[in-house]
């Protein structure tokens, strides 16, 4: 069946490191992929998304490309802050089932 | 607000009691799906409602769980001689669908339920 994989954390980095969190999915279909984050005390918030190949969604300085050869949607930031500190989501979605990934704690010190 | 609201957002109860979880999706929403977060868990689909077609119940663990949605907006899920392995955040997100849909699903805050 559908699903994703992504990398277990927790992750700590310092103020203005390079980030990268792996997602790799699994889709019969041409599915949407996401990234959504969970800030502390939040309930779950889009963060980006690309819904066909070699798409790369974008926002607050975050990228992940839509990779079909490599079934990857891996999440990067060049420069991250402490405000970024949350859960990210990987997701896919095909017709309008959604599946998640098991999500990975990011902490960044100052 | 204009968000999903759940409630409620804490919820303890003793092993073999019944309890009720309510979510009040965004306005105008057609689809609402549920969801489990269990601790270092992903999170677990139960349940989707979409417009009044039947939903999809694929998810939910055991006969235990139900859920319903009632004109189409509010919805209830009911879990019944709750167990301690039901102890999770339930989470509720609604959605447009159709030619409005963007897959962009706005979750609420969840509600923590604690089975002692």
């Amino acid at each position: 069946g559908d699903s994703v994989t992504q990398m277990e954390g927790p992750v700590t980095l310092s103020e203005e490191a390079f980030l990268t969190i792996n997602c790799t999915y699994t889709a019969t279909g041409y599915p949407s992929l996401f990234w959504y984050v969970q800030y502390p005390g939040e309930g779950l918030q889009l963060l980006l998304k690309a819904t066909k190949a070699d798409d790369k969604g974008s926002n607050k300085g975050f990228e992940a490309t839509y990779r079909k050869e490599t079934t990857s949607f891996h999440l990067e930031k060049g420069s991250v802050q402490v405000s970024d500190s949350a859960v990210y989501f990987c997701a896919l979605l095909t017709g309008n089932q959604f599946y998640f990934g098991t999500g990975t704690s990011l902490t960044v010190i100052p | 607000g204009a968000g999903v609201s759940q409630s409620p957002s804490n919820k303890v109860t003793e092993k073999g009691k019944d309890v009720e979880l309510r979510c009040d999706p965004i306005s105008g929403h057609t689809a609402l799906y549920w969801y489990r977060q269990s601790l270092g868990q992903g999170l677990e689909f139960l349940i989707y409602f979409q417009g009044n077609s039947a939903p999809d119940k694929s998810g939910l663990p055991s006969d235990r769980f139900s859920a319903e949605r009632t004109g189409g907006s509010v919805s209830t899920l009911t879990i019944q001689r709750t167990q301690q392995e039901d102890s999770a955040v339930y989470l509720c997100a609604s959605s447009l669908v159709g030619g409005a849909f963007t897959g962009e699903l706005f979750f609420g805050e969840g509600s923590r339920l604690t089975v002692l």
